[in-house]
């Protein structure tokens, strides 16, 4: 079955700690998204890309990075965790017309 | 002033209500709209999905899209406390197809 994956689910970290976000999907998108979201909030777009070694940043600035390797895989990575780093982050992906496919989600604590 | 607005809610119904839930958007040029439920920490999911102006309908749900008023909806019969979460509009089109969303209402159906 098509899907999107996301790990780790949760994640507890120390300041200063580098960490990975890992996503990854089976539907054969090119497009594919991180969003930042905090508790009853909205969703903040930080980065996006529209295929292989296409990577922008969002509307929301964030001091992650993101790579985009393979089709199927674009994970996120903070080189130094802080405390207002603390959030849930949403991966998804998108179809040609724009219908977005979310992950589970990872709730970072740091 | 956003692409896409949404009133954040709370919207409070009791059971068995008709709900309707409504975005306004700036963009001319978007084509597609979705409708997705988001229950507490967890990821958005897809509800609903239109083209174009019109209505689909799904069970208990129905989408509507007036493109001359740049405005839709969501209409929920029969809500049940099942249903209370955050609805979030989308939409997309105008070349890149990135999908917008709306900031979500907050939705609770109480017994």
């Amino acid at each position: 079955e098509a899907d999107i994956y996301q790990t780790p689910r949760y994640l507890v970290i120390g300041t200063g700690k580098k960490i990975t976000l890992e996503c990854s999907q089976t539907m054969g998108h090119d497009k594919m998204y991180w969003y930042q979201q905090d508790p009853g909030m909205e969703l903040h777009l930080i980065h996006y890309s529209y295929g292989v070694n296409s990577t922008e940043k969002g509307d929301l600035s964030s001091e992650s990075t993101v790579s985009r390797i393979r089709t199927e895989h674009f994970p996120l990575t903070l080189e130094s965790a802080r405390p207002s780093h603390t959030s849930q982050y949403l991966c998804a992906s998108s179809d040609l017309r724009g219908r977005a496919f979310f992950g589970q989600g990872t709730r970072l604590t740091v | 002033q956003k692409e896409v607005e949404q009133d954040p809610g709370p919207l409070s119904v009791p059971e068995g209500a008709i709900v309707s839930l409504n975005c306004t958007y700036s963009n001319s040029a978007f084509q597609y709209f979705m409708w997705y439920r988001q229950y507490s920490r967890k990821g958005p999911e897809l509800l609903m999905y239109t083209y174009s102006s019109g209505n689909k309908e799904d069970g208990r749900f129905t989408a509507q899209v007036d493109k001359s008023s740049k405005y839709i909806s969501l209409f929920i019969r029969d809500s049940q406390p099942s249903d209370s979460a955050t609805y979030l509009c989308a939409m997309s089109g105008g070349g890149s197809y990135i999908p917008t969303f709306g900031r979500g209402t907050s939705l609770i159906v109480h017994p």
